[in-house]
Formats: C-alpha cells, structure tokens, sequence
C-alpha cells in the first residue's frame, strides 16, 4: 500500500519568505512522487515529480523538492514567497496505475 | 492540445435528481480517472480505467455512482438519485504511462450542488 501525509492543513508566510511544505511518503517500492498544486476554483496543476533521477527535483514558479529516502520524505520548497504562490499543494505518491494524494497545504501568503 | 474538458462546469439539481457529468481526456492518453474533493474528505479516487475497461472502482461510494467510458475521448459519471452529501467538485483526469510512471492531467472540475 502506498500513501502520503502532509504535516499541517494551513502554511501562512509573509511575502518573500521561504516556503516550505512537508510530504511524507510511505511505498513498499520505490515510489514516484508529486506536487501539484490547485488555485481556487481550478483543478489540478503539476509542479514537480520524482522519478528516482536526481533526488532534487526542480518545479515550475521557482519551486523545488527534495526527496529523502531515510526519511522518507519529499518536501516542497520555495526561496521567496510571492502573493500569486497562494494555493492549495498536493503531494503525491504513485507506484502503480493509481495515484494517491494527500490531504493537501493550504498556503496563504500575506502582504 | 486542449487538456482535459469536463462538462457541465456548474450543476444544481434536487435531491432524487439524476446527475451525469462528463470528460473528455487528452488524445493518446489510455488512462482516465474519476475523482471527488470536498473539504471533509479532501481528494478521493472514484474510479479509474485502462483502455476504457474499469480497473479499479474500489472508491466508488455507492451503488448510487457508476461510471462508463465507451469510447477512448469519452467518459460519463452519473449518480442517480442524488443526495445532498454528493455535493462536491468531481474531477476527470487523463494520463499515459511513459518510462513506468503516470502524469496525470486534470480537467477544470464539475461543481455539483444537490439541494
């Protein structure tokens, strides 16, 4: 079986601050894993993924990811915060035809 | 291409109503995924399907949901009678397996509201 947890529903950093989004993956093999990323009343837009190339993986919008096979994570980062970052983020992990998500980061950027 | 079309983007039907929403995937994909979000549950797999034969239906909530896709650019979700907890945004997906692993592209989501 294979999941993934985000550690915390709500993120708030001030503009031009580092964002960071945590992602933790559970997969009896090696996983392929994502960030997608969802603006209001959209659906879902792919970030970043994972394909067991390199272990930091670069995004669009100046995002990355990390993936860290002792610790079994794949947080999303961000140098700089803008205000057009905020959005809801979805990590994801998939090992087989299906994807599971997880709960999803709601990150608010204030001003 | 044009991505993933999903029609209709906004529904509001009575309880008891049948509903039927609609995807489109992108050409060449052979994959097709059905999914719901809502804030109680976040983002559930429905269904899925490979060369439009169901694979895995296990999300499905009730016998109330079926899914049908007869064709490879076509797919229909349709919940019959609806209740107010459908209520949701339901969205398709599409994707193709290349190298072994899937990038799944969404379409615009289906606002259902089942008064």
């Amino acid at each position: 079986a294979q999941s993934v947890t985000q550690l915390g529903s709500h993120v708030s950093v001030s503009e031009g601050a580092l964002v960071l989004l945590r992602c933790n993956y559970s997969s009896s093999v090696p996983p392929y894993l994502f960030w997608y990323v969802q603006y209001p009343n959209q659906g879902l837009q792919l970030l970043l993924k994972y394909t067991s190339a390199a272990t930091l993986v670069k995004g669009i919008n100046g995002f990355e990811a990390e993936f860290k096979k002792s610790e079994t994570s794949f947080h999303l980062t961000k140098p700089s915060a803008h205000m057009s970052d905020a959005a809801e983020y979805f990590c994801a992990v998939s090992n087989n035809n299906d994807m599971r998500f997880g709960a999803g980061t709601r990150l608010t950027v204030k001003p | 291409d044009a991505g993933v079309i999903q029609s209709p983007r906004h529904e509001v039907t009575e309880m008891g109503q049948e509903v039927t929403l609609r995807c489109k995937p992108i050409s060449g994909h052979d994959y097709l995924f059905w999914y719901r979000q809502t804030m109680m549950r976040g983002l559930e797999l429905l269904i899925y399907f490979n060369n439009n034969v169901p694979i895995d239906d296990s999300g499905m909530p009730e016998d109330r949901f079926s899914a049908k896709m007869p064709n490879a650019s076509f797919s229909t979700l349709k919940i019959q009678p609806s209740e107010p907890r459908d209520s949701a945004v339901y969205f398709c997906a599409s994707s193709r397996r290349v190298g072994g692993i899937h990038e799944q592209f969404f379409g615009p989501g289906t606002r259902l509201t089942v008064l």
